[in-house]
């Protein structure tokens, strides 16, 4: 079974500043784990993914995440936050090869002028 | 091209309606889901679907099932609707087995609005 945990259900940083949004995962299987962000009115965008390759994981618009096994964590980091950023981020896992798709609840991201 | 596209995009409907929402995928993917989305943003899978496999979450109505008449579309139909059923309904599609290609691509969601 695999699960995910969002830390904080809302982070707000000043424009400029560092954004950390933490998610730690849970599975039994060796995981893929994925970023998500839905704008308002809108589906989900995938940011990024963990699929076994490298640990340090690049995304668009700016964002990456690291996978630690150690720490069962995927935080997403950017170092300057944009007034574009703000959304709802989810946190996945799924099994590699499973048909299933497990999100965290979702952190909201405000960005401060 | 729409990758995932849903219809329609909002649903308003009375209680103790049917109703039903269709969903179809370009991307040749074999796998396709359904996930509800309440007012406080949470993702719940409802069902994935493969043409091996059907797999339904067990906290799911049997009033709501999924019918897919091909590869490309999985279509939600939900019995006798509840004003618990509101929610944003989000179909997704993605590769199974693909590896490092095994991301979900999501429609734009379909607004339902039981009254």
């Amino acid at each position: 079974a695999q699960s995910v945990t969002q830390l904080g259900s809302h982070v707000s940083v000043s424009e400029g500043a560092l954004v950390l949004l933490r998610c730690n995962y849970s599975s039994s299987v060796p995981p893929y784990l994925f970023w998500y962000v839905q704008y308002p009115n809108q589906g989900l965008q995938l940011l990024l993914k963990y699929t076994s390759a490298a640990t340090l994981v690049k995304g668009i618009n700016g964002f990456e995440a690291e996978f630690k096994k150690s720490e069962t964590s995927f935080h997403l980091t950017k170092p300057s936050a944009h007034m574009s950023d703000a959304a709802e981020y989810f946190c996945a896992v799924s099994g590699s090869g499973a048909n299933n798709l497990f999100f965290g609840t979702g952190t909201r991201l405000t960005v401060i002028p | 091209d729409t990758a995932v596209s849903q219809t329609p995009k909002y649903l308003v409907t009375q209680m103790g309606n049917d109703k039903s929402i269709k969903c179809e995928q370009n991307l040749g993917h074999d796998t396709m889901y359904w996930y509800k989305q309440d007012s406080k943003k949470f993702l719940k899978i409802m069902f994935s679907y493969n043409n091996k496999e059907l797999i339904i979450n067990e906290t799911v109505p049997n009033r709501f099932s999924p019918k897919s008449p091909d590869k490309a579309h999985l279509n939600l139909h939900i019995n006798s609707l509840e004003l618990g059923d509101s929610a944003v309904y989000f179909c997704a599609s993605s590769l199974t087995g693909g590896g490092r290609n095994t991301e979900a691509f999501f429609g734009q969601g379909t607004r339902l609005t039981v009254v």
